[in-house]
């Protein structure tokens, strides 16, 4: 069980908007500790996606966002292309697990 | 271009000990911290510990479920990260990546840190 909950798997057509939640709690996302995103594809090394909630690195399409609120963050996918198709894991800093950090369960994207 | 080639990886028994390696080029080392993160076979991304720049001490923090068993140390003079695995256990059988921390501007502390650059892993395997 991850301290941080993304659902299994989303899936969308090319061209539609995906999001992914991901759920923490008052010791983590809740307290206002930052939210980072990483997207794996297939076979690869994650890579950084989002950072702080809401940048993205340099060479990230603006087609990726993300946005955070209360427990909660989300990462958002416009325009949907089949190279999006990967694995997306949020991460942030839990409190409460003497100063970890805290990765969520992962979500697969499939576009179909 | 920044890089990041993690090497020791292999076949180990358990109760036994691994050293990995984490060679890096393309940025200046001694400015940040580095980090392990690993993923058991068909898991999700596991974070093993960090160790901070010497600016900030050089000190270090790992999950619970690897502390006391492992050790993060870092070469500065070769800009290379270590990761003394002892102890070893079926269970940290993984891929294990070594990625470089970015540390927020005017912000203090270990909630600061991500890990914005990733090597390509080297697989640990325990097993008898």
């Amino acid at each position: 069980q991850s301290v941080l909950t993304q659902p299994p798997s989303v899936s969308g057509a090319p061209g539609q908007r995906v999001t992914i939640s991901c759920t923490g709690s008052s010791s983590n996302i809740g307290a206002g500790y930052d939210v980072h995103w990483y997207q794996q594809l297939p076979g690869t090394a994650p890579k950084l996606l989002i950072y702080d909630n809401t940048n993205r690195p340099s060479g990230v399409p603006d087609r990726f966002s993300g946005s955070q609120s209360g427990t909660s963050a989300s990462l958002a996918i416009t325009g949907l292309q089949a190279e999006d198709e990967a694995d997306y894991y949020c991460q942030s800093y839990d409190s409460s697990l003497s100063g970890s950090r805290v990765f969520g369960g992962g979500t697969k994207l499939t576009v179909l | 271009e920044v890089q990041l080639v993690e090497s020791g990886g292999g076949l180990v028994q358990p109760g036994r000990s691994l050293r990995l390696s984490c060679s890096t080029s393309g940025f200046t080392f001694t400015d940040h911290a580095m980090s392990w993160v690993r993923q058991a076979p068909g898991k999700g991304l596991e974070w093993v510990g960090f160790i901070r720049s010497k600016a900030y001490g050089g000190t270090t923090e790992y999950a619970a479920s690897v502390r006391g068993r492992f050790t993060l140390s870092r070469d500065d003079s070769q800009s290379v990260a270590y990761l003394q695995m002892n102890s070893l256990r079926t269970e940290d059988t993984a891929v294990y990546y070594c990625t470089r921390d970015r540390l927020k501007r005017s912000c203090g502390g270990s909630k600061c840190y991500s890990s914005d650059y990733w090597g390509q892993g080297t697989l640990v395997t325990v097993s008898s």
